[in-house]
């Protein structure tokens, strides 16, 4: 079993669309919880870090399931530009605080008009 | 700051050929991590480095090393170029430990024939 899977998509929607990614991870002793945004040919860039609580930023939403051990992420009123793969991240344990994080595949979002 | 930094963008390497990816970041970061990202797949950790002086393997180190003479470069080596090393390589960079958001450089693409 891969340490942190995801739908790889694609995921076509129109704008204005409502669309949520999955992700799950085999580690129940994970510490923390992200959501990397990667555009075509680009490096990986931080969208949020995912809390416990939920957290929200604008039209994105985070959630994390801890017993489920599964991660969400949702958009809500999706723009042309929000097109890109999104990675779901996740630190195994504060190993010293190196911060080895473990990818996911990415899934990849694609907005149309 | 130019923040992290790659060289080259692109390199075609014979098999059994060498190279050194460079990797500078002018933050002063103290920690810095090398990641492969072969096609459809998350990124996976090559080689990290907590401090000038210290380096350490990480998932996938087999046919690379590096080097931290210096806070600012973190150098990685191919020493005998095999097609299985055709793939896009990130540097990334945190300040201190337990800093969750991870700073890329804009990758190198390597294509091994």
């Amino acid at each position: 079993r891969k340490e942190v899977e995801q739908d790889p998509g694609p995921f076509n929607v129109p704008e204005g669309a409502t669309v949520a990614f999955n992700c799950t991870y085999s580690n129940s002793a994970s510490q923390s919880f992200f959501w990397y945004r990667q555009d075509c040919r680009k490096e990986p860039k931080l969208l949020m870090s995912v809390y416990s609580s939920g957290n929200e930023d604008g039209r994105f939403t985070a959630q994390l399931n801890r017993a489920s051990q599964y991660i969400s992420l949702l958009i809500r009123d999706s723009k042309l530009s929000d097109s890109a793969t999104y990675l779901c991240v996740v630190n195994p344990r504060f190993s010293g605080g190196y911060n080895k994080l473990i990818f996911g595949a990415g899934t990849r979002l694609a907005v149309h008009p | 700051n130019a923040g992290v930094t790659q060289t080259p963008k692109f390199r075609i390497l014979k098999i059994g050929q060498s190279m050194t990816l460079q990797c500078t970041q002018d933050m002063n970061h103290n920690y810095m991590y090398w990641y492969r990202q072969d096609p459809g797949m998350g990124l996976k950790l090559i080689y990290y480095s907590v401090g000038a002086g210290i380096t350490d393997k990480g998932e996938v180190p087999n046919g690379y090393n590096v080097s931290r003479s210096t806070t600012e470069d973190f150098p990685l080596r191919l020493e005998l170029a095999a097609p299985s090393q055709t793939s896009v390589y990130f540097c990334a960079s945190i300040p201190r430990q337990g800093t969750e958001t991870q700073y890329f450089g804009p990758g190198t693409r390597l294509l091994v024939l």
